[in-house]
């Protein structure tokens, strides 16, 4: 079982509609999560952080945590076409080094 | 914040051949890590350093694979006897000294070995 884990899609949504972005982990001491976007031949870009059970809003974007059952995820709401990219799950915790470890990340497309 | 500096962008080399790539992190960050990322998968993590100390260094990182941050300030990743499999996109990040910060991410090198 891999240490993060997310679909590859790619997630196909329509201009305007929500993407929906899932992600799980399976270390339970895990204490932070991060959500990047990473464009074709770009490096990631930190679009949201969360820390805490609950839901963090930011803009279009929102992180939902959920520590019991192991699950962070993003929900893009309105989405563009520059919405179009990879979106990397990373967690990490402070006795892992604070390294973090990356999921394989979902591509998403946002159909004008 | 002129943001986490990576040079060279790209990098093509033989074989064989040794290489050495620069980072120049945020300048109020004294963490830095590097990372290397295959087509279609996510980063993984291979070394981090608080100043100029090496913390932690992941089992990928092979003998021949070296980094040093002499000033705690820039880094360099030197790989030697460079390998077809080292073919990649090495990411450099940095954050600020305390635990759970963000992690700001480079442009990164991409190596392609000949």
């Amino acid at each position: 079982q891999k240490e993060v884990e997310q679909n590859s899609g790619p997630l196909s949504v329509p201009e305007g509609a929500i993407a929906s972005l899932n992600c799980t982990y399976s270390d339970r001491v895990s204490q932070s999560f991060f959500w990047y976007r990473q464009y074709s031949g770009k490096s990631p870009e930190l679009i949201m952080s969360i820390y805490s059970n609950g839901d963090k809003e930011d803009g279009r974007f929102t992180a939902q945590l959920n520590k019991a059952s192991q699950y962070v995820s993003l929900l893009i709401r309105d989405s563009q076409p520059s919405d179009s990219a990879t979106y990397l799950c990373a967690v990490n915790h402070k006795a892992a080094g604070n390294k973090l470890t990356f999921g394989g990340g979902t591509r998403v497309l946002v159909k004008p | 914040d002129t943001g986490v500096s990576q040079d060279p962008r790209h990098k093509i080399t033989k074989r064989g051949q040794n290489v050495t790539f620069r980072c120049d992190p945020i300048s109020e960050h004294n963490r830095l890590y590097w990372y290397r990322q295959t087509l279609g998968q996510g980063p993984e993590f291979l070394t981090y350093f608080q100043n100029e100390a090496q913390l932690e260094k992941s089992r990928l990182l092979s003998d021949r694979f070296s980094a040093e941050r002499p000033k705690g300030s820039f880094s360099t990743l030197e790989i030697q006897r460079t390998e077809q499999g080292d073919s990649a996109m090495y990411l450099c990040a940095s954050s600020f000294g305390t635990d759970y910060q963000p992690q700001h991410f480079g442009d990164g090198t991409r190596l392609s070995i000949l």
